[in-house]
């Protein structure tokens, strides 16, 4: 089945040590998002790649990176956690807006 | 500045009767409108949109109404079904773009 897969599903980090999530797709979509979301609120749009293009979002962290090195993969790093990026990282691909995104199933990030 | 907000956290039904989600907007640019369904430990799935053309779209036991002039649209499932528990969550599409905001969430319980 064409899918969004996200690994690992549960993530924990020390406070400050680099961590990378990984998200890969079958579906050949063109674009590729990250979302963060905490307890009881609404995913947060971190970035989203149209292809190759990269575009952040003006609130986003500089401690947030990400790498697309092709079309089925995308990578979130951040590079020095802190306590507050304890969340839920969704990723999320979509070729048409009528069609919705298929998201991942996402990985849940723990921050010792 | 939250531009789609779900103002019920909670909502608990019984089976077999309605479930009436509600989410309201304050863009005026947004022009497409999606419902999310979520379980826990899993990525949102797709359930049902609608353009702003429109002020009804049906699937099956899922209809949505958009009243564009109220900016609010709800989501109706109807007969509830005790699988229908989860996390619903709203997402608008600006006219033009392909990125969804999200309201924050209502959390539907169907007791049998």
């Amino acid at each position: 089945d064409a899918m969004v897969i996200q690994n690992p599903r549960y993530q924990v980090t020390q406070f400050g040590k680099p961590v990378t999530l990984s998200c890969s797709q079958t579906l050949n979509h063109n674009v590729m998002y990250w979302y963060q979301q905490k307890s009881s609120q609404a995913p947060k749009l971190l970035f989203h790649y149209y292809d190759k293009d990269f575009n952040n979002e003006a609130d986003t962290p500089d401690n947030f990176q990400s790498r697309r090195p092709n079309t089925s993969f995308c990578f979130l790093d951040i590079r020095s956690p802190g306590l507050g990026d304890a969340a839920m990282y969704l990723c999320a691909t979509s070729q048409d807006r009528h069609a919705g995104y298929t998201f991942g199933s996402g990985t849940r990030l723990t921050v010792v | 500045d939250q531009q789609v907000k779900q103002n019920s956290p909670s909502l608990s039904v019984q089976e077999g009767r309605i479930s009436i989600l509600n989410c309201d907007y304050t863009n005026s640019m947004f022009d497409y409108f999606l419902w999310y369904k979520k379980y826990p430990a899993e990525g949102p799935t797709f359930l049902i949109s609608i353009s702003s053309i429109k002020d009804k779209n049906e699937d099956g036991r899922f209809t949505v109404f958009l009243n564009k002039s109220a900016k609010h649209l709800s989501l109706h499932i109807v007969p509830s079904q005790p699988g229908d528990s989860a996390v619903y969550f709203c997402a608008a599409i600006r006219n033009a773009g392909n990125m969804l905001t999200f309201g924050g969430g209502t959390r539907l319980m169907v007791k049998p």
